[in-house]
């Protein structure tokens, strides 16, 4: 069955960097687009960033573009986020998501169990 | 800027049936995607495009459009269904939008 383990969270300081991954399993990886949506404590989702399924097309949502970044490898079944210049307003819990279809259609099919980011000095 | 609004709680007695509503101008071109979030779990996807369900989900949810509106109903609603509901389409650029979240509550 499709699994989708996230890894990476933890506390950092306001303007530092971490690097999220998240580990695919039970479906070929490089056929589908993958996407992070993030969850603020006690807040609405909030989509973030997306990748093709061959890392050829990637996009990143208006409120981290130009410090996160959306990257995947196919060879370790593995998506990535690597978030720079973290505020305050990044904290929350971070969720990879496979999308239904191997073109991206946004409907998240497929969710991790999500790992929480705490951005606070 | 592109809004996704919902109703914050809605209830309903057990079997019954409940709506729940999300408003936006972007539904006018794009139909509502509808999420289901259970307290401490991530999100699982209940209904996509015009009025499909994934394998698993009951055929208890439904959804419908209507100009700016998209409904979800839940026809007999179990207690299981209680829970946080998120509608979703596009903003302006095209790219993902979810609404405010509803809490439905199976009393």
């Amino acid at each position: 069955q499709v699994q989708l383990v996230e890894s990476g969270g933890g506390v950092v300081q306001p303007g530092r960097s971490l690097r999220l991954s998240c580990t695919a399993s039970g479906f070929t990886f490089s056929n589908y687009t993958m996407h992070w949506v993030r969850q603020a404590p006690g807040k609405g989702l909030e989509w973030v960033a997306v990748i093709s399924f061959d890392g050829s097309n990637l996009y990143c949502a208006d409120s981290v573009k130009g410090r996160f970044t959306i990257s995947r490898d196919n060879s370790k079944n593995t998506l990535y986020l690597q978030m720079n210049s973290l505020r305050g307003e990044d904290t929350a819990v971070y969720y990879c998501a496979r999308d239904l279809r191997g073109s991206p259609s946004y409907y998240f099919a497929y969710w991790g169990q999500g790992t929480l980011v705490t951005v606070s000095s | 800027s592109s809004e996704l609004t919902q109703d914050p709680a809605v209830s309903v007695a057990l079997r019954q049936t409940v709506k729940i509503t999300c408003q936006g101008d972007s539904l006018r071109g794009y139909y509502a995607t509808w999420y289901q979030q259970k307290p401490g779990q991530a999100p699982i996807l209940v209904i996509y495009g015009e009025n499909n369900r994934p394998s698993g989900i009951p055929d208890r949810f439904s959804a419908s459009n209507s100009g700016n509106t998209a409904s979800l109903t839940i026809t007999g609603a179990q207690a299981e269904d209680e829970a946080d509901y998120y509608c979703n389409s596009r903003d302006s650029s095209g790219y993902p939008l979810f609404g405010t979240g509803t809490k439905v509550t199976v009393l």
